[in-house]
């Protein structure tokens, strides 16, 4: 079965700062991985996702993730954080076996101080 | 472009109470999508709908049917509301049938209180 955990329920960054937020998957077979963001009172919205091929992906405002199958993770990097960036980020694993089943993190509040 | 619209936004039932939420997309996607958010669990599936008139169940299905109305139409009913349904509820549709390779649109949600 898949799983995603999120390390870290909150993480807060200065204005300028490297934003990382930390994502680690279980997933029997090769897997999706997916960064999604919800703003306050929105739904969420695809930042960024990986199927195959190129281990590192680039997303929407500047993010990026590295999926590394050895640890397997898929970190969400940015150089610079933003006071607009500030919001919950989840990331989410499908197997490409498994339909429709999209298994998602608990979540991670990204807070930017000034 | 309204992408994906939910209604109502706020709801407050009492136990035992019955509701339906309604979600429709204006983007003739074929998949359509609820999901119920709690804190620190992220989101978890509740039924999906492949494409129109189809129906199958997610990981948390108990206490929940759906209908498929027709392509745009995609709705949730709860017919005896229980406190453990205090959520926020989220439908999102995508153009293929599957959510494992694609972008799903999401709507901003419906808050649902249950005493």
């Amino acid at each position: 079965a898949q799983s995603v955990t999120q390390l870290g329920s909150h993480v807060s960054v200065s204005e300028g700062a490297l934003v990382l937020l930390r994502c680690n998957y279980s997933s029997s077979v090769p897997p999706y991985l997916f960064w999604y963001v919800q703003y306050p009172n929105q739904g969420l919205q695809l930042l960024l996702k990986y199927t195959t091929g190129a281990t590192l992906v680039k997303g929407i405002n500047g993010f990026e993730a590295e999926f590394k199958k050895s640890e397997t993770s898929f970190h969400l990097t940015k150089p610079s954080a933003h006071m607009s960036d500030a919001a919950e980020y989840f990331c989410a694993v499908s197997e490409n076996n498994a339909g429709n089943m999209l298994t998602f993190g608990g979540g991670t509040r990204l807070m930017v101080k000034p | 472009n309204a992408g994906v619209t939910q209604t109502p936004k706020f709801q407050v039932l009492k136990t035992g109470q019955s509701m339906t939420l309604q979600c429709a997309q204006d983007m003739n996607h074929n998949s359509m999508y609820w999901y119920r958010q709690d804190p620190g669990m992220g989101l978890r599936l509740i039924y999906y709908s492949a494409s129109e008139g189809t129906t199958d169940k997610g990981e948390v299905p108990n206490g929940y049917n759906v209908s498929r109305l027709n392509k745009r139409e995609f709705s949730l009913r709860l017919e005896s509301a229980a406190p453990s349904q205090t959520s926020v509820y989220f439908c999102a549709s995508g153009q293929g049938q599957t959510a494992t390779n694609e972008k799903l649109f999401f709507g901003s949600g419906t808050q649902l209180s249950v005493l």
